[in-house]
């Protein structure tokens, strides 16, 4: 079990560009989360894959937003045009589907948006 | 979900009990009570859960009232490395809600020497 990794740890790109965050979870998890974390409040909740399929988006997901499991394994989100308003931690989870699995979160992407 | 009251901050000197406690008067019947921390620069960590009984494990002890209105989590020796900040959360155990956690802002648990 080598835990959930996430990478970049740190990205900095200017208003506009999009990035691509990558997270590959502990490997027999079936679920997998993304979270939203700003500065002095806990994280929320973004989207949920189960296997390959997203589950549920969070309003908080705007359009510019996209995220994928393909083939179940690693998942990736993807911000487009981005703005000052994105800059955040991004942390990714996996857990089996099973009642009560605890999540195991990454350390997070840490994005700012200058 | 229904939601959490936790104190803003509290100090423990190392060695000692941390009792942590958390107010969740609208938890439904079927909503267990979890605990996660995050220590700096981290991703939260999964401490505890329970549903009525009170639960222990290697990390840690939770206590849930009868009414289940209220819980403690108790950290039974800390350490300097316990200094973290600690979420309270009521969620569903399965189903399309679990997982959506509603994290609030926490207890910031600073352990002193």
């Amino acid at each position: 079990d080598t835990g959930v990794s996430q990478d970049p740890r740190h990205k900095i790109t200017k208003r506009g560009q999009n990035v691509t965050f990558r997270c590959d979870p502990i490997s027999e998890h079936n679920r997998l989360y993304w979270y939203r974390q700003t500065l002095g409040q806990g994280p929320e909740f973004l989207t949920y894959f189960q296997n390959e399929a997203q589950l549920e988006k969070s309003r908080l997901l705007s359009d510019r937003f996209s995220a994928e499991r393909p083939k179940g394994s690693f998942s990736t989100l993807e911000i487009q045009r981005t703005e000052q308003g994105d800059s955040a931690m991004y942390l990714c989870a996996s857990s089996f589907s099973g009642a009560n699995s605890p999540l195991h979160f990454g350390n997070g992407t840490r994005l700012t948006v200058t | 979900d229904a939601k959490t009251t936790q104190p803003t901050s509290m100090d423990c000197a190392e060695g000692r009990a941390a009792n942590l406690p958390c107010n969740h008067s609208t938890i439904s019947g079927n909503e267990y009570v979890y605990w996660y921390r995050q220590i700096h620069s981290q991703g939260p960590q999964y401490i505890i859960h329970g549903l009525k009984n009170n639960e222990t494990n290697e990390m840690a002890s939770l206590i849930i009232t009868e009414d289940r209105k209220s819980s403690t989590l108790i950290l039974p020796h800390a350490t300097l490395r316990d200094t973290a900040v600690y979420y309270c959360i009521v969620s569903e155990a399965g189903g399309t809600s679990y997982g959506k956690l509603t994290f609030g802002q926490g207890t910031i648990l600073t352990v002193h020497p």
